[in-house]
């Protein structure tokens, strides 16, 4: 699986949109692009997934650029409730029942969402 | 209605000791994982089972030992404890559905080893 790089921390105000780079140059085409994120003391929540076109979901938007070395996740009305470490994860198609179907987490981007 | 549950949710306990770590997923799903989150706050997989069968086993300790008696229940078993065992276990589930799948996370399992 492709290896992706996060800014560790941003800062976003309540009731903004907030943009979560992630890198992942080395992506593959059977490569889908993920995003979980984990708040503070919970498990890891899934947020939205897509291959190379723009995905959205009642929680965010995914935008994957054409070359699809880069993405970004946008969380269009960022709320206090938001505020928590935001995985990008690359991931070849699933090979059910075999060893792709492992999440491999990063260090991710701290999003600390201010009122 | 909890959808993945992991029992007990903090577990303190002496070096040495054997414990097991419960989880259950009321999803349907058949692919069940447990991940291991360290003090530095890194998730790493350790083991999956797909329908009771053991698919993933990365690098763990033969100490670590899963079993999965149904599609629902993936426990993990710890026989004698050491002080780098201290994190937070996370069971999760899937359900392959063409050629992607969502992971559901537990709330967790924080051991401490004294």
């Amino acid at each position: 699986d492709a290896k992706t790089t996060q800014p560790p921390s941003m800062d976003c105000a309540e009731g903004r949109a907030a943009n979560l780079p992630c890198n992942h140059s080395t992506i593959s085409g059977n490569e889908y692009v993920y995003w979980y994120r984990q708040i503070h003391s919970q498990g890891p929540q899934y947020i939205i997934h897509g291959l190379k076109n723009n995905e959205t979901n009642e929680m965010a938007s995914l935008i994957i650029t054409e070359d699809r070395k880069s993405s970004t996740l946008i969380l269009p009305h960022a709320t206090l409730r938001d505020t928590a470490v935001y995985y990008c994860i690359v991931r070849a198609y699933l090979n059910y029942g075999g060893a792709t179907n492992k999440l491999i987490f990063g260090t991710g981007t701290l999003l600390a969402v201010q009122p | 209605d909890t959808a993945v549950s992991q029992t007990p949710k903090y577990l303190v306990t002496q070096m040495g000791n054997d414990k097991s770590i419960k989880c259950e997923q009321n999803l349907g799903h058949d692919t069940m994982y447990w991940y291991k989150q360290d003090s530095k706050k890194f998730l790493k997989i350790m083991f999956s089972y797909n329908n009771k069968e053991l698919i993933i086993n990365e690098t763990v300790p033969n100490r670590f030992s899963p079993k999965s008696p149904d599609k629902a229940h993936l426990n993990l078993h710890i026989n004698s404890l050491e002080l780098g065992d201290s994190a937070v276990y996370f069971c999760a589930s899937s359900q392959a559905r063409g050629p992607t799948d969502t992971q559901y996370f537990g709330p967790g399992t924080r051991l401490t080893v004294l």
